[in-house]
Order: structure tokens, then C-alpha cells, then sequence
């Protein structure tokens, strides 16, 4: 099993550029979820999914849009990039039943530089 | 807003020694948990304690809760050198709503 992947690993836009963050995961987790991390923080999250075909808004959702395309991937999309969206952003995956079900697990992270 | 504080900010200590960190949270929580980040990478989980315990032992991690405080603790005991990462507490109100992150504390591990 790959877990949970993310592509690209790195990127860099200009402001005012769109672009999607890929996520996928191989686990049949119900829940996926979007966070960021600034320079010396903590996660901060974006959106998230409890299930397929629902999402809601996290802590800091202004400038993104999400899907959740089916049970497997969950992307974020941001419509026009802006300096203040450079980050690390991270995918997670968790499943809702069983001894593992309050653990999330987190892919590898794309870096995005937005100038 | 971080929902989490942990202290120290940093941490450095030789090899073998035990490494503590804190961390202090602002709301009812059903579960805290411990992860570790190592540099440029995604975060790992270590660690699960809910709100009705107040200690928990996974090999050489020891963590304890006090909900009347709000705050945790979490022991890493004979230190490794591949200890060195940034650990962050996380809390959880218990659905499936994202987790809530500290800063972090940032632990060197020196040999």
C-alpha cells in the first residue's frame, strides 16, 4: 500500500495563477482533510471530508475550493494564487471504524512558493 | 487559531537522556495524540490518549493527560539520536472534524 500520496511535491506560481494539489489514498478511509503548515507552526486546517460527497470548511478556507472525486482522492484547488498561500500543505486520511479510527495519516507534503 | 501550545519551543539533550514535552490546549477535548515530524517530511502519529485516561505507555513514549488543567506531557525515555523531529500534540473533539495542532517543540537529539 502507498498510503496516502500527493503530487506535485513541489511548485512554484505567480499571484494570480490557479492551480490543484492532488491527493489519493489506498486505505478505503472515510475521511481526507487538507491542512497547511507555516514556518514554525503547527497544522492549520483548510477543508476536509468526512465521508464521500461531503466537505466543510476547516480553519483557514479563504482562496480554496476542494473535491472529493470519489472515496480515493480529495484535491484542493487554489483559483488565484496569492504570496500570503505559500506553504507546506499536507493531505490526510482517516478511517472511522476500528482500533485506528481517531489516527490520521499524512502524505509526504507539496511545497508551494506563490511570488 | 492553534488550539495547542507546546513548551519548550526547542529542546536539545545528549543521547540517552529523557526528553519532556508539554502541551496545553483551550477546549474540551475527547482525545489528544502526539506526533512526530522529521524534516521535510509528513507527520507521524505516535500516541493516543483520551479524555478519560490520564497516562498511557507505547514502548519508550509515556504520555499523560490532565484534563482539569488542560495541558499533557509527553516522555520520550533513552533518547536516540533518530528521536531528532519536531512533535506537535493535536487534539480532537472527537468526530471527524480535522485535529487541532500546536506549534510544536522542535527535539535534538545530540550523540
Amino acid at each position: 500500500n502507498a498510503g496516502v500520496t500527493q503530487t506535485p511535491k513541489f511548485q512554484v506560481l505567480k499571484t494570480g495563477q490557479s492551480m490543484t494539489l492532488q491527493c489519493a489514498q489506498d486505505m478505503n478511509h472515510n475521511s481526507m482533510y487538507w491542512y497547511r503548515q507555516d514556518p514554525g507552526m503547527g497544522l492549520r486546517l483548510i477543508y476536509y471530508s468526512a465521508s464521500e460527497g461531503t466537505t466543510d470548511k476547516g480553519e483557514v478556507p479563504n482562496g480554496y475550493n476542494v473535491s472529493r472525486l470519489n472515496k480515493r482522492e480529495f484535491s484542493l484547488r487554489l483559483e488565484s494564487a496569492a504570496p500570503s498561500q505559500t506553504s507546506v500543505y499536507f493531505c490526510a486520511s482517516r478511517p472511522t471504524r476500528g482500533r485506528q479510527s481517531n489516527e490520521q495519516f499524512f502524505g509526504p507534503g507539496t511545497r508551494l512558493t506563490v511570488l | 487559531s492553534q488550539q495547542g501550545e507546546e513548551d519548550p519551543q526547542a529542546l536539545s539533550i545528549q543521547e540517552g537522556e529523557n526528553a519532556t514535552m508539554n502541551c496545553s490546549y483551550k477546549t474540551s477535548i475527547n482525545n489528544l495524540q502526539w506526533y512526530r515530524q522529521n524534516s521535510g517530511r509528513g507527520l507521524v502519529h505516535l500516541i493516543l490518549i483520551r479524555s478519560n485516561e490520564r497516562e498511557k505507555h507505547s514502548g519508550r513514549l509515556r504520555v499523560t493527560l490532565d484534563t482539569s488543567k488542560k495541558s499533557s506531557s509527553l516522555l520520550i525515555t533513552a533518547s536516540r539520536a533518530a528521536d531528532t523531529a519536531s512533535y506537535f500534540c493535536a487534539t480532537s473533539g472527537g468526530g471527524a472534524d480535522g485535529l487541532t495542532f500546536g506549534k510544536g517543540t522542535h527535539l535534538i537529539i545530540q550523540p
